[in-house]
């Protein structure tokens, strides 16, 4: 069975960093692209951006590239979403998903999400 | 702004059918597969729809997509008042090298 299982709740100051994380258990991690996405308080998903667990390929979108950083750690079948300075318009939950076989099919499992929130 | 277009809301009683239409691009639905997904309050988004019109295991045969052109539908059939939930859309952005959703719909069932 397919399990993706996010690290708990944050409460930051803006500013700080942050990292956190998704392991993955009853697949194959690499030979998977895995990614995160985005849902602000009340609105839509965002996609955020992938990697490819085996060589950490990455594709960020626009939206979010060189304001997050996505690795993985393939020796404990862990990606991680990272910030080097938090903002309050972070506030959101990430979702961590499994691309469906290629970077080009959109995911089939989701993490349970990880609520994140930003205030001074 | 999405990428991919989808009416905010649609209704309908229990028991009757609805559709939900999501318009994109050809460097998007026109030329790539689309995912449909539903998302319960609170909990994460939950695969419905795959390669246009494949049924994950486990997902009703109530659920349903199509896909022509740059439009594609996800219809479900027999509703339920445990089908209230947001449903969105997703494809590949060739172009744009980007997955991309819909803005999502707000299904209500009266």
């Amino acid at each position: 069975e397919v399990q993706l299982v996010q690290s708990g709740p944050e409460v930051k100051k803006p500013g700080e960093s942050l990292k956190i994380s998704c392991k993955a258990s009853g697949y194959k991690f690499t030979t998977y692209w895995i990614g995160w996405v985005r849902q602000m308080p009340g609105k839509g998903l965002e996609w955020m951006g992938i990697i490819y667990a085996s060589d950490s390929d990455t594709k960020y979108s626009p939206s979010f590239k060189g304001q997050v950083t996505i690795s993985v750690d393939k020796s404990i079948n862990t990606a991680y979403l990272q910030w080097s300075s938090l903002q309050t318009s972070d506030t959101a939950t990430y979702f961590c998903a499994r691309h469906a076989g290629s970077y080009y099919r959109m995911p089939d499992f989701w993490g349970q999400g990880t609520l994140v929130s930003i205030s001074s | 702004q999405s990428v991919l277009t989808q009416p905010p809301s649609v209704s309908a009683a229990p028991g009757e059918k609805v559709s939900i239409s999501c318009s994109g691009s050809p460097s998007n639905v026109g030329n790539n597969f689309v995912s449909w997904y539903q998302q319960l309050p609170g909990t994460a988004p939950k695969l419905l729809i795959f390669d246009n019109g494949k049924r994950p295991s486990g997902i009703s045969d109530r659920f349903s997509g199509s896909k022509s052109g740059t439009s594609a539908t996800l219809a479900i059939t027999g509703l339920q008042t445990g089908d209230e939930a947001d449903y969105y859309c997703a494809a590949w952005d060739s172009s744009l090298s980007v997955g991309v959703f819909g803005g999502g719909t707000k299904l209500t069932v009266l």
